[in-house]
Order: structure tokens, then sequence, then C-alpha cells
């Protein structure tokens, strides 16, 4: 099955700079990849998708690449905000298939 | 409207002893979605409900687990005889339908098992 892996981990920012989070997917057939956000003892929410008849898409700071040849898609978060802090899961979806297939998330942290 | 929601929030059982978790999808959504999440883990997929369609439950790890929909919408999942490492947050989600609608999540069910 689809196997998606996140990089990295953790990671810390100033507030007001950038960050980006990227993840790696397997299947060359996955053909859907949404972001989630948790906040601390909330449910995840989605923030952005993509599908992989589009290469970029953007909404206000948020943006999301994908990359099909090289199998990877990519969350830019810019101008960060303490309320941006929280844990960020990627996915993907192979086509025809049910099964949403997260990444094990990562830790974003805003310095004031 | 109400968003997916998941009874009870929070569950403490003996080892061994059977649970039931509840969902409840939002209203007109077909698809539905159990998920486990472990502490500082991912979001482990164990089954899928669309329709009237045979679930998807290649995700269940063990045959402990089951889960069911009634009338296309309330969902139940069961762990029978439960062992500690089913400690975890057990999250529902429910779609329109099954492609690429967006996961609408609950608040989890937290289950420990002492």
């Amino acid at each position: 099955g689809e196997n998606v892996e996140q990089h990295p981990s953790t990671l810390s920012v100033q507030e007001g700079d950038s960050a980006v989070i990227k993840c790696t997917y397997s299947d060359s057939a996955s053909n859907y990849f949404p972001w989630y956000k948790q906040e601390l003892g909330k449910r995840p929410q989605l923030i952005i998708d993509i599908r992989s008849n589009v290469g970029e898409k953007k909404d206000q700071r948020i943006a999301v690449t994908l990359n099909k040849t090289a199998k990877h898609f990519s969350l830019h978060i810019t101008e960060t905000q303490p309320e941006d802090s929280a844990v960020y899961f990627c996915a993907a979806r192979v086509y025809g298939n049910n099964r949403l297939a997260f990444g094990k998330g990562n830790q974003v942290v805003v310095i004031p | 409207g109400a968003g997916v929601s998941q009874s009870p929030s929070n569950k403490v059982t003996e080892k061994g002893k059977d649970v039931e978790l509840r969902c409840d999808p939002i209203s007109g959504h077909t698809a539905l979605y159990w998920y486990r999440q472990s502490l500082g883990q991912g979001l482990e997929f164990l089954i899928y409900f669309q329709g009237n369609s045979a679930p998807d439950k290649s995700g269940l790890p063990s045959d402990r687990f089951s889960a069911e929909r009634t009338g296309g919408s309330v969902s139940t999942l069961t762990i029978q005889r439960t062992q500690q490492e089913d400690s975890a947050v057990y999250l529902c989600a429910s779609s329109l339908e099954g492609s690429n609608s967006p996961l609408h999540f609950g608040n989890g069910t937290r289950l420990t098992v002492t």
C-alpha cells in the first residue's frame, strides 16, 4: 500500500519566518494529497489539498507544491504566526483506493 | 451544522474487557472512516465504509477489532478482549463521498486500557 513519510519531525521557526514541510510518497498512482493541521487536544482539520493534475496551490499564507516525478509534495507557510503552532499531517490517496494514508506528522513550533 | 460526533470522549477499561466506540457522521456524508492515533504517531487507517458497499477492513490490526455501520449513518467500533497496546485515540471521520472529498474528523475517543 501507499507509504507516506514526513520530514522533519519537528520544526521551530521565528515568528514571521517561513516554514516548509516535505512529504514523500511511494505509489506513483497516488492522485490526491491533503494537508491536515492538528492543534493540541483538537481534531485534525483540512487546511489545503492538491490533486495530481496541478503543480501548486495557494491559499493566503499557505501553499502546497507537488513534484510527481520525485514523488514528493511540500507545505509552505509564510509569515508564520504563533497560532500556526501545531502538528501537520500530510496524506496521499492512490487512485481508485479508499484508504487515505497519513504521514506521522510534523510538530511546528512558532517562536514569538 | 453539526460536525462528526464521537462518544465517549474518554474511556478507561481493564485489560480483557470489551469496548464499543460510537461515531455519528455529518448528515449526508456517505463515507465513514476509523483511524487510530497513538501517542506521537500518525493516523493509522482502520476501516472505511462507503454507502452500501462492503467495508474496507484492510487496516484492522487483529480479529479483536470489528466495526459496523447501521443504516448508512452511525458506526460502532468494537474492540474485544482489550490489550494495553490498544490504548490510543480513536478518530472517526466522514466525507461526502469516497473519492477526493475532504475528511471531517470527530474529536476522537481516548481509550486507556489498564
